[in-house]
C-alpha cells in the first residue's frame, strides 16, 4: 500500500517552455501533497504544500507564479513550471500524506527536469 | 527553528556488522519520527516511523527513540552492501503536516 505515481520520470524541454509534472496517490487518499526539489549532492528542500481544493502554501523564496500547483482530487497534485530556465533544471519528488495522525509522507518517483 | 540534526558521514562499515545511525532534534513538541532511506539517484523510500520512547524493530532495522534527550536512532543489524545509501531523519511537530528533514547520513556497507 501507500503508493505515489510521478509523471513524467524524466523530461528536457527548451528554455521558455512550461513543464507539468503529475502526481498521483494511487492506492489511497491524500488530503495533503508536497513538492520537493533536490538539486546534486543536495538535501531535499520543500517546495510547497498542496491541500486538496484549496491554494497551496509556497514556502520562502519560491516563486508561487513560477511554481503552478493544482490539488483537484484526493489522488492527484500536478505542478507546473512555467518559463522553465536552466537553473530550474532538478530533481522534482512529490509525496503523499496518510489521513492518519501520524502525518507519514509517502514520496513519488521523481522527475528529472532538464532545460537546455 | 526546528531543526534536525545528522552526522553526514561516510558511516562506514563492513558487511555483517551492525550500523547505527543518529538523530538529534530541536523542538521538544515533536511527535512523529521517520527514517528515510535514499538511494542515489532515486526518491527517499519510508523504512521506519517511531511515535513513543522506545524501541521498534523491523526485521533487521530497530528505531530507537528517546524523547526526553531529544534523540532517535536507527540499527541496521547484518548491514549489507545493499544498505549502503543516504539515511535521512524526518521529524513532524505537533499540529503541523509538514516534516522537518536532517541532511541524511551517508552509510557505506563494505563487502
Amino acid at each position: 500500500g501507500a503508493v505515489v505515481s510521478q509523471h513524467p520520470s524524466w523530461v528536457i524541454c527548451k528554455s521558455g517552455t512550461s513543464v507539468k509534472i503529475e502526481c498521483r496517490s494511487l492506492d489511497f487518499q491524500a488530503t495533503t501533497m508536497f513538492w520537493y526539489r533536490q538539486f546534486p549532492k543536495q538535501s531535499l528542500m520543500l517546495m510547497a504544500t498542496s491541500n486538496e481544493g484549496s491554494k497551496a502554501t509556497y514556502e520562502q523564496g519560491v516563486e508561487k507564479d513560477k511554481f503552478l500547483i493544482n490539488h483537484a482530487s484526493l489522488t492527484l497534485s500536478t505542478l507546473t513550471v512555467t518559463s522553465a530556465h536552466p537553473e530550474d533544471s532538478s530533481f522534482y519528488i512529490c509525496s503523499a500524506q496518510t489521513a492518519s495522525s501520524y502525518n507519514e509522507q509517502f514520496f513519488g518517483p521523481g522527475t528529472r527536469l532538464t532545460v537546455l | 527553528q526546528k531543526e534536525v540534526e545528522q552526522n553526514s558521514g561516510p558511516l562506514s562499515v563492513p558487511e555483517g556488522a551492525i550500523a547505527s545511525l543518529n538523530c538529534t532534534y530541536s523542538d521538544r513538541g515533536s511527535q512523529s519520527f521517520f527514517w528515510y532511506r535514499q538511494y542515489s539517484g532515486k526518491s527517499p523510500e519510508l523504512i521506519m516511523s517511531i511515535y513513543s520512547n522506545g524501541d521498534k524493530e523491523d526485521g533487521r532495522f530497530t528505531a530507537q527513540l528517546n524523547k526526553a534527550s531529544q534523540y532517535v536512532s536507527l540499527l541496521i543489524r547484518d548491514s549489507q552492501p545493499s544498505d549502503s545509501a543516504t539515511y535521512l531523519c524526518a521529524v513532524n511537530l505537533s499540529g503541523y503536516s509538514t516534516l522537518t528533514f536532517g541532511k541524511g547520513t551517508m552509510l557505506l556497507v563494505s563487502p
